[in-house]
């Protein structure tokens, strides 16, 4: 079956410093969505990539799809304080039903 | 701005207890999704819904049933619970399928504890 694997699981770094996550699929994706969930919250949509190698910017975060369809990143610039969750990538096959969620990046960002 | 909205947030089941953790949107979506989330893992989905009177399994299905009798409500039942099913739950829905640009809308999630 389809499997979503999502790099670092875990990842600390000091308040203004850069933050990347990975995410790889097993297959090839016709789109790929992050979202992300706050302590204690529920997981929000971020955003939505279609096209092979996308990039979208939304302020201090970066999205990209890879050639391939089958990886995606999500790069954080200066990160804040507020950017502290988990970020999770999802993704699906062309007609499939279901969002294949990726494991999460849980970040913190010390001050 | 209602959203979707679950209840209980919270509940501790013993072994063997049933249950429904109850699932209402009030943005007219026809697609509507329970997913649990346990520790460091991600979402797996249990049953989704198309529309009203349809629905279907997804990746972990065994233990939980669901109805869709309207647009609105779509209650995810628990039977025999078992220490396996303490999880956090989320129900979500969505204007679309899900993945097929159409984002998906969760509710705040429910705490359940078999014990």
């Amino acid at each position: 079956g389809q499997q979503v694997m999502q790099i670092p699981q875990y990842q600390h770094v000091q308040e203004g410093e850069d933050f990347t996550t990975y995410c790889n699929s097993s297959t090839t994706l016709s789109n790929i969505q992050w979202y992300k969930q706050r302590p204690g919250g529920h997981p929000v949509f971020l955003i939505q990539l279609v096209k092979s190698g996308e990039v979208k910017k939304q302020k201090r975060l970066t999205f990209q799809f890879g050639e391939a369809k089958k990886n995606s990143s999500l790069h954080i610039t200066a990160t804040q304080t507020t950017d502290v969750g988990t970020y999770f990538c999802a993704g699906d096959q062309t007609g499939a039903n279901n969002l294949f969620f990726g494991t999460g990046t849980r970040l913190t960002v010390i001050p | 701005n209602a959203g979707v909205t679950q209840t209980p947030k919270f509940r501790i089941l013993k072994i063997g207890q049933s249950m429904t953790l109850q699932c209402t949107q009030d943005m007219n979506h026809n697609y509507m999704y329970w997913y649990r989330q346990d520790p460091g893992m991600g979402l797996k989905l249990i049953y989704y819904s198309v529309g009203a009177g349809i629905t279907d399994k997804g990746e972990v299905p065994n233990g939980y049933n669901v109805s869709r009798s309207t647009t609105e409500d779509f209650p995810l039942r628990l039977e025999l619970a078992a220490p396996s099913q303490t999880s956090v739950y989320f129900c979500a829905s969505s204007p679309g399928l899900a993945g097929g640009g159409r984002e998906l809308f969760f509710g705040e999630g429910s705490r359940l504890t078999v014990l």
